[in-house]
């Protein structure tokens, strides 16, 4: 079984509606990331959670909200969902032990189209 | 505000050949950096982490280097395979981790 699951892994949409992807880990990491790749423009990070009482927002928070249910659960909403919010979603974890040997172990990937 | 900038954006190569992707960033201050690899679809897969006291890893037929003063990585791919063929993402560990937007690599059979 994979480490880092994220579902759904494709979702179609409309405009306005509110979405929740979900994203389990079980590698018993305490960092976990939400992530957003659009073509040209690469990965940008959208929210982390150093541990469960832990959220912060990255780069491109605007539009979305996230929550950290447990330890191991990380999950992601966009209120009203708008097209520009098509993109490839990633979920990663780390482990945060050292920041210089910190590798990010990074979910299959959610797919979501906003028409 | 950290930039990863990955030259060249696209490669094609015969089977076989020796290559090297590059990778430039603008702020010296990290605690790392590392290659990725994405493959059509799916999610990344890290091939190396070069901290920031090192000068270099390998894994393999990969070989990364990492010269911090002046903010570039290179990652070499020696004999290269049909298999290797995907996107290679290049990140730097500031107080976030930073993407560059990759390099996509074919290698022709």
């Amino acid at each position: 079984d994979a480490d880092v699951t994220q579902t759904p892994r494709n979702r179609i949409t409309k405009t306005g509606k509110r979405i929740m992807l979900e994203c389990s880990q079980t590698k018993g990491h305490d960092r976990m990331y939400w992530y957003r790749q659009d073509p040209g423009l690469g990965l940008r990070l959208i929210y982390y959670s150093f541990d469960v009482k832990d959220i912060n927002k990255g780069e491109i928070s605007d539009g979305y909200s996230v929550s950290r249910q447990a330890q191991a659960k990380f999950s992601l909403s966009l209120e009203s969902a708008i097209p520009n919010q098509t993109a490839l979603y990633f979920c990663a974890t780390s482990a945060g032990l050292r920041a210089s040997t910190d590798t990010q172990y990074f979910g299959p990937g959610t797919r979501l189209t906003v028409l | 505000k950290q930039e990863v900038t990955q030259i060249p954006a696209a490669l094609s190569v015969p089977e076989g050949e020796n290559l090297v992707l590059n990778c430039s960033f603008t702020d010296s201050a990290i605690y790392n950096l590392q290659w990725f690899r994405q493959d059509p679809g799916k999610g990344l897969t890290s091939l190396l982490l070069i901290q920031s006291s090192q000068r270099e890893q390998t894994s393999g037929r990969l070989n990364a280097s990492l010269d911090k003063s002046s903010g570039r990585s290179t990652l070499y791919i020696a004999a290269s395979q049909p298999g290797d063929s995907a996107t290679y993402l290049c990140a730097v560990e500031s107080y976030q981790l930073t993407f560059g937007k990759g390099t996509k690599l074919s290698v022709i059979p």
